[in-house]
């Protein structure tokens, strides 16, 4: 059973530029959910995709957004980035049903530079 | 609205010696617990979750964490501290809505020292 894969593991992007992360989930999981980890921070929740729609966002501007495929498999994508976007970003993976005691699965992050 | 406090942003504790990571919730409904773990350039693990079923949780690799309401707490604890157990370690709560919505606190970097 594969896990939660996620790339690039690295990327350098300048202000302003559009960046695209790649996540594919856990075999089985069909929700995906996005965080942004700043340095020296926990992570914080962006938002969550089910049935290929966005089901859930935590306190993001637009500029912020993704898409889920058929396969489960996801992009987050951030437009117009700022020094501030800087940080790792994690997918996580879940199995829908298991309501509020369902574990998250993370994958191993990307983590964006932005100059 | 869910939140969660770490107490302390580093532990340092020699091998062998007791673990206590400390960790406070704040919720309006009953909440639903995670530890996870944080190992240097990797993503997190779940180290054990409370679920309303037993205030006593145990996790992986020997850590446990116990639920009191009273004290709005759920500190994480290990009898001995291996080399191993450097990591940085994330209490969080479920917050509200979707369930991959988790509310983590800011972490606490614990290492340990031979």
């Amino acid at each position: 059973e594969t896990g939660v894969t996620q790339s690039p593991t690295h990327l350098i992007k300048t202000r302003g530029q559009q960046v695209t992360l790649r996540c594919s989930s856990q075999s089985g999981h069909n929700t995906v959910s996005w965080y942004q980890q700043a340095l020296g921070q926990g992570p914080q929740f962006i938002f969550q995709y089910y049935r290929e729609e966005e089901n859930g966002r935590g306190n993001f501007p637009p500029r912020f957004s993704g898409l889920q495929f058929p396969n489960y498999s996801s992009e987050l994508n951030v437009n117009a980035l700022e020094l501030d976007d800087s940080a790792l970003y994690l997918c996580a993976s879940s199995i829908p049903g298991q309501g509020n005691t369902g574990e998250l699965f993370f994958g191993e992050g990307s983590r964006l530079t932005v100059l | 609205a869910q939140s969660v406090t770490q107490l302390g942003s580093h532990v340092s504790v020699s091998e062998g010696a007791l673990v206590l990571l400390r960790c406070n919730y704040s919720s309006s409904v009953p909440p639903y617990l995670f530890w996870y773990v944080q190992y240097p350039n990797q993503g997190l693990q779940l180290l054990l979750k409370y679920t309303s079923a037993a205030t006593l949780v145990k996790g992986i690799n020997g850590f446990e964490a116990e639920f009191k309401k009273s004290e709005t707490s759920f500190h994480l604890t290990k009898p001995s501290a291996h080399m191993s157990d450097a990591a940085e370690y994330f209490c969080a709560v479920r917050g509200r809505g979707s369930q991959g919505n988790l509310i983590f606190g800011k972490g606490t970097k614990l290492s340990v020292k031979p």
